[in-house]
């Protein structure tokens, strides 16, 4: 069964950029597609976009076209979320986990980080 | 986009109880659906998929049905670890979108 562990949480100032990384132990990601999901304070889960490490294909969600860089690297299985021109919305717990196929679509998150903090202030 | 709808928002329930969330989808998403569970200060776990085939090691007491447009997640006795909130999710189509969530809180 993966594990998937992600990076610390952040404080960053509005119009900045965060990169935060997951790896994968106990097996890779090489196979799986990963998405990125985030969680507002108090709020639900959204999607953010996600990749096929193999290919290298890559997806997001309309609102952070432009925003979002999506990576991955398959040794270590690590896969990396990039968001530019931070706000105060942009404020939320990211998580990273792996679908369990070898693409987005069709295939369920079966295998989710810890979440990663971002907080966006002056 | 595929909208997905989840009601109720928020369900009071007593230990024992059978409780049924319902999530409609704005378009047919077949069976492409799962339903996740958090606890609080946690992440999501998977326990459904495909809309009724039951992720390894969750308990029975979970189950889901539908296909097309309208889904169900009931829990036939519902434990004290229930409490949490659940989502569904639409594997279908990209963007890849997610239920509002409903709240299950102890009567």
């Amino acid at each position: 069964q993966v594990q998937v562990v992600q990076s610390g949480a952040e404080v960053k100032k509005p119009g900045s950029s965060v990169k935060v990384s997951c790896k994968a132990s106990g097996d890779t990601f090489n196979s799986n597609a990963v998405s990125w999901v985030r969680q507002a304070p108090g709020q639900g889960l959204e999607w953010v976009g996600g990749i096929i490490p193999m290919l290298g294909t890559t997806y997001s969600a309309q609102q952070f076209h432009g925003r979002v860089t999506i990576t991955a690297d398959s040794l270590p299985s690590t896969a990396y979320m990039e968001l530019r021109g931070l706000t105060s919305e942009d404020t939320a717990v990211y998580y990273c986990a792996r679908h369990g196929g070898y693409r987005p679509v069709s295939y369920p998150l079966d295998s989710w980080g810890q979440g990663t903090l971002i907080i966006v202030s002056s | 986009d595929i909208q997905l709808t989840q009601s109720p928002s928020f369900l009071s329930a007593s230990i024992g109880d059978r409780v049924t969330i319902t999530c409609r989808a704005s378009q047919d998403t077949s069976t492409y659906l799962a339903w996740y569970q958090q606890r609080p200060g946690r992440a999501p776990k998977l326990l459904i998929y495909a809309a009724s085939t039951l992720q390894g090691g969750v308990p029975s007491r979970f189950s889901g049905g539908g296909s097309g447009t309208e889904f169900t997640l009931t829990i036939s006795s519902l434990q004290p670890e229930d409490f949490a909130t659940y989502y569904c999710q639409q594997v279908k189509s990209y963007p890849l979108t997610f239920g509002g969530g409903t709240k299950v809180e102890i009567k």
